[in-house]
C-alpha cells in the first residue's frame, strides 16, 4: 500500500457529519485560491476555488470560506460520505505561481 | 479519454540509472507542469512549461531534464537517480487565464534502490 504521511494532520468525522478542513495561506497579495482533493494512488483533483474578490463560494456539498484579514480559507464538506476520504490540499495563486499547502487527510468514521 | 495520462505508473531502478517518464494531455491546455510529490504527501513544482516553452524552473538538480516535443506532452527525463529521488511523480495542464485550474494525472512512483 501507500506510505502514510505521518505529519498529515488528520481529521476524523463521523459519516453524516459536516467537515471543516482549514487553511492558512502564505501571501496576502495572492489573488485566487484553490482547494483539491487527492485519493489514495491518484492525482489531485480540482474541487472547488475562489477569487480574493468573495469571501465565500458554494458548490454542490462543499463550501469555501475566505478570509483575507488571517489569510484563512477553509472548504466545508456537508454530510460527509465514505468517499470523501482523502488528502485535501489548498492551493493559493501568487506571483503567477500556484503552491500547494501541505495537506489535510480526511478519514471518516462509520 | 483519459484527460491526463502519464507513463509508467510504477517505475523501481537502481540508483545511477536514467529513466524518463512520460506524460500527455487531451484538453488543448497550454501549460503542462511537473511535480514531485514526497512521502509526507508534499506537492512541489518543478517544472511548467507554455506552449513547448521553459516558463518555470524551481530549484531543482541539472539531472533532471524537461521535454515538451508539442504542447500536449511533456516529458521528464532523469539522469543519474539518487536514492532522494524516490516519490511519487505528477504531470499536471492547466487551462488559461482567468482560471487556474490544474489537471492532474494519476502520477507515477518512482523507486530508486
Amino acid at each position: 500500500g501507500e506510505s502514510v504521511g505521518l505529519h498529515l494532520p488528520t481529521l476524523s468525522v463521523q459519516e453524516g457529519d459536516n467537515s471543516i478542513i482549514n487553511c492558512a495561506y502564505s501571501n496576502s497579495a495572492s489573488d485566487y485560491f484553490i482547494w483539491y482533493k487527492q485519493e489514495s494512488g491518484k492525482g489531485p483533483q480540482f474541487i472547488i476555488d475562489i477569487r480574493s474578490n468573495m469571501d465565500k463560494r458554494q458548490g454542490q456539498r462543499v463550501t469555501v470560506l475566505l478570509n483575507k484579514t488571517v489569510k484563512h480559507l477553509s472548504l466545508q464538506i456537508a454530510a460527509t460520505q465514505p468517499g470523501d476520504s482523502a488528502v485535501y490540499f489548498c492551493a493559493e495563486r501568487s506571483a503567477s505561481k500556484i503552491i500547494f499547502g501541505s495537506g489535510t487527510r480526511l478519514s471518516i468514521r462509520p | 479519454d483519459t484527460a491526463v495520462s502519464q507513463t509508467p505508473k510504477y517505475l523501481v531502478t537502481q540508483m545511477g540509472n536514467d529513466k524518463s517518464i512520460k506524460c500527455e494531455q487531451n484538453l488543448g491546455h497550454d501549460t503542462m507542469y511537473w511535480y514531485k510529490q514526497d512521502s509526507k504527501k508534499f506537492l512541489k513544482i518543478m517544472f511548467s512549461y507554455n506552449n513547448k516553452e521553459l516558463i518555470i524552473n524551481e530549484t531543482v538538480p541539472n539531472r533532471f531534464s524537461p521535454k515538451s516535443p508539442d504542447k500536449a506532452h511533456l516529458n521528464l527525463h532523469i539522469n543519474s537517480l539518487e536514492l532522494g529521488d524516490s516519490a511519487v511523480y505528477f504531470c499536471a495542464s492547466k487551462a488559461g487565464v482567468p482560471t487556474d485550474t490544474q489537471y492532474f494525472g494519476p502520477g507515477t512512483r518512482l523507486t530508486v534502490l
